[in-house]
């Protein structure tokens, strides 16, 4: 079985700061996807990354795919209130099947 | 209307009883899946299922069974609940191109005393 871990766990910060969360596994990942979810709802996509060392962005989020296709960041600039919730990645392992991380629990304070 | 529907939001039942959950999907994809949310643990596959005729074991399927009764049907059952089976449950569904993106259902909350 392959591991995603996610850190941090827990992140809370202020309102205008700028954060990193991280997504390691041990395997080669065929793609990876990064996931938000809302209390109450289920996650919702925000981006699949494919080649090694792909970069995109959305709007004030950057996503990164390392070189190796073993680990990925995502980068919020400039953070507000409504970028609170459970930020998850997912990745495929060259099979059909998607394995989730842990999470990173976000809270933006105003 | 919602893409992806799960029936019921919320349960609460007692230890051995039997649990249905239900899921349902106007996206016409194929694949459908069911995954367990557990604080600190992430999403967990249980099941899933490529067509109607495919069921497939997921990292967690002991203590569950499923039924595809149509494409755009995946039912999770518990056969005789116990309380280390309450959880967040949630059904996605994917279209068949690589690296699709699943959409999520709002989720089942059900508590097993």
């Amino acid at each position: 079985t392959q591991l995603l871990e996610q850190s941090p766990q827990f992140l809370s910060i202020q309102e205008g700061e700028n954060l990193t969360v991280y997504c390691n596994s041990s395997s080669v990942f065929s793609s990876l996807q990064w996931y938000r979810q809302e209390p109450g709802e289920g996650p919702v996509l925000l981006v699949t990354v494919v080649t090694g060392g792909e970069v995109k962005k959305l709007k004030r989020l950057t996503f990164q795919f390392g070189d190796a296709r073993k680990d990925s960041s995502l980068h919020i600039t400039a953070a507000q209130p409504g970028d609170t919730g459970l930020y998850l990645c997912a990745g495929y392992f060259g099979n059909e099947k998607l394995t989730f991380g842990t999470g990173t629990r976000l809270t933006i304070i105003p | 209307d919602a893409d992806v529907t799960q029936t019921p939001r919320n349960r609460i039942t007692k230890t051995g009883k039997r649990i249905m959950l239900e899921c349902s999907q106007t996206k016409g994809h194929d694949r459908m899946y069911w995954y367990r949310q557990d604080p600190g643990l992430g999403l967990r596959l249980i099941y899933y299922s490529f067509d109607v005729k495919d069921i497939n074991k997921g990292e967690i399927s002991d203590g569950y069974s499923v039924s595809r009764q149509a494409q755009a049907k995946f039912s999770l059952s518990l056969e005789s609940a116990i309380p280390n089976q309450t959880a967040l449950y949630f059904c996605a569904t994917a279209g068949q191109k690589s690296y699709n993106e699943q959409f999520f259902g709002p989720g089942t909350r059900l508590t097993v005393l």
